[in-house]
């Protein structure tokens, strides 16, 4: 069966910083672009990055640009997401994706809160 | 990015057809085909739907359909069945590898 699991969400003070992952099974991650997507408390979708299959091109949505670091480890087939200084306006689910959004974890929750 | 426009709501009864819209730009929506449409119920992760404006992943019944003129797309649910109730998204590529939401739109059935 075709999944992604993400974790590493939870509580973190604004100005603090966080690793999501993202666990890829029942396909190999490396053939695949990837996507992380996030969703604040009771509102819509947002699209946070892209990252090439292979690694070497990565993308970010305005909001997060110089700030968040997408990256991925073929050999574990993982996705991450290095979240730095975090603002309350981060605080959301976050989903990783496939390529063209046709696969998505469950989501994991950062609550960016002192 | 702006996020797409769409409907905040929209309902219908079971057995009728309800159509959702989202608006963009030339950018986005009107520039490329490759608009998607995601059901999301209630505390679960999104569902593609639609993907290159009218195409249906695998397993999703042909009750649901896609369409664009312009820069608006559209999603027809036909057949309304209890199960549709939830949020409904679209979404577009935007260009120099970026992507955009819409707003959602709740469909309820009647």
């Amino acid at each position: 069966e075709v999944q992604l699991v993400e974790s590493g969400g939870g509580l973190v003070q604004p100005g603090g910083s966080l690793r999501l992952s993202c666990a890829a099974s029942g396909f190999t991650l490396n053939t695949y672009a990837m996507n992380w997507v996030r969703q604040a408390p009771g509102k819509g979708l947002e699209w946070v990055s892209i990252i090439s299959g292979g690694g070497g091109s990565t993308y970010y949505g305005d909001s997060v640009k110089g700030r968040f670091t997408i990256s991925r480890d073929n050999s574990k087939n993982t996705l991450y997401l290095q979240m730095n200084s975090l603002r309350a306006e981060d605080t959301a689910v976050y989903y990783c994706a496939g390529e063209g959004f046709d696969i998505w974890g469950q989501g994991t929750l950062v609550t960016v809160s002192s | 990015q702006s996020a797409l426009t769409q409907p905040p709501s929209a309902s219908g009864s079971p057995g009728q057809s309800v159509t959702i819209s989202c608006t963009g730009a030339r950018s986005d929506v009107g520039g490329y085909n490759y608009v998607s449409w995601y059901q999301q119920h209630s505390g679960k992760a999104p569902k593609l739907m639609i993907y290159e404006v009218s195409k249906r992943p695998s397993g999703v019944p042909d009750r649901f359909s896609g369409s664009k003129s312009g820069n608006t797309a559209s999603l027809t649910v036909s057949g309304l069945q209890a199960e549709d109730e939830a949020d409904y998204y679209c979404s577009s590529y935007a260009g120099s590898n970026n992507y955009v939401f819409g707003t959602g739109t709740k469909v309820t059935v009647l």
